[in-house]
């Protein structure tokens, strides 16, 4: 079955800028996070969406925000782009069919480079 | 706070040679233990992972991994390393409450380097 389809795969925006990441989970994945991946501060979370709902957010300034639609299907959105928003945005799905089914499944990634 | 720690940063070693990536959390309980690698430009792949029962967990390409509660550890290993096994890795932890997954912690990940 297809992965978890993250696009566009490379993207280079401007500062003050806005951009729109698309996230598809895999079919009948219900919850979808992300994910922000720097060399200095690793890998940390975003938020998550569960049924349309935010279900959890990281520590992240009102700029970075999301949204899943009926169909699972993912955005995150910066406004205002900043260089150090530079990184590649993970996105994670999961079933989440109970606790024994735990675990989520990354995509590629999308690579932001602000300049 | 829940942490997690992989104290080393860059490994160098020799293909066939055994291999073992530490890793120590922080964490009030038992927690979910994933063990995650991510080949340049790529996303990450799940090796591995523990949520109860028998401590040493198998996975996938020859990996293993040890869960240690005493030790507070969920370390790495394989017995023989082959070239395309360079990568980073990544070792995780999360937890489930109220009948839902938490979002998962990660360490900041060992580099793993094999000389031919």
């Amino acid at each position: 079955k297809a992965g978890v389809t993250q696009t566009p795969r490379y993207l280079i925006k401007t500062r003050g800028q806005q951009v729109t990441l698309s996230c598809s989970p895999i079919s009948g994945h219900r919850s979808v996070s992300w994910y922000q991946q720097t060399p200095g501060q690793g890998l940390q979370f975003l938020f998550e969406y569960f049924s349309e709902t935010q279900r959890n957010k990281g520590n992240f300034p009102g700029r970075f925000s999301g949204r899943q639609f009926s169909n699972s299907r993912s955005e995150m959105n910066v406004s205002t782009l900043e260089l150090g928003d530079s990184a590649l945005y993970l996105c994670a799905s999961s079933l989440e069919a109970g606790e024994g089914d735990y675990g989520y499944t990354f995509g590629s990634g999308t690579r932001l480079t602000v300049v | 706070a829940q942490s997690v720690t992989q104290p080393d940063i860059h490994i160098t070693v020799s293909e066939g040679a055994s291999l073992e990536l530490r890793c120590n959390y922080s964490y009030g309980a038992t927690p979910y233990l994933f063990w995650y690698v991510q080949s340049p430009g790529q996303g990450l792949q799940l090796l591995l992972k523990y949520f109860s029962g028998d401590t040493l967990v198998q996975g996938i390409k020859g990996f293993e991994a040890e869960f240690k509660r005493s030790q507070s550890s969920f370390n790495l290993r394989k017995p023989s390393v082959h070239w395309s096994d360079a990568a980073e890795y990544f070792c995780a932890v999360g937890w489930y409450y109220g009948g839902s997954q938490g979002n998962l912690i990660f360490g900041k990940g060992t580099k793993l380097s094999v000389k031919p």
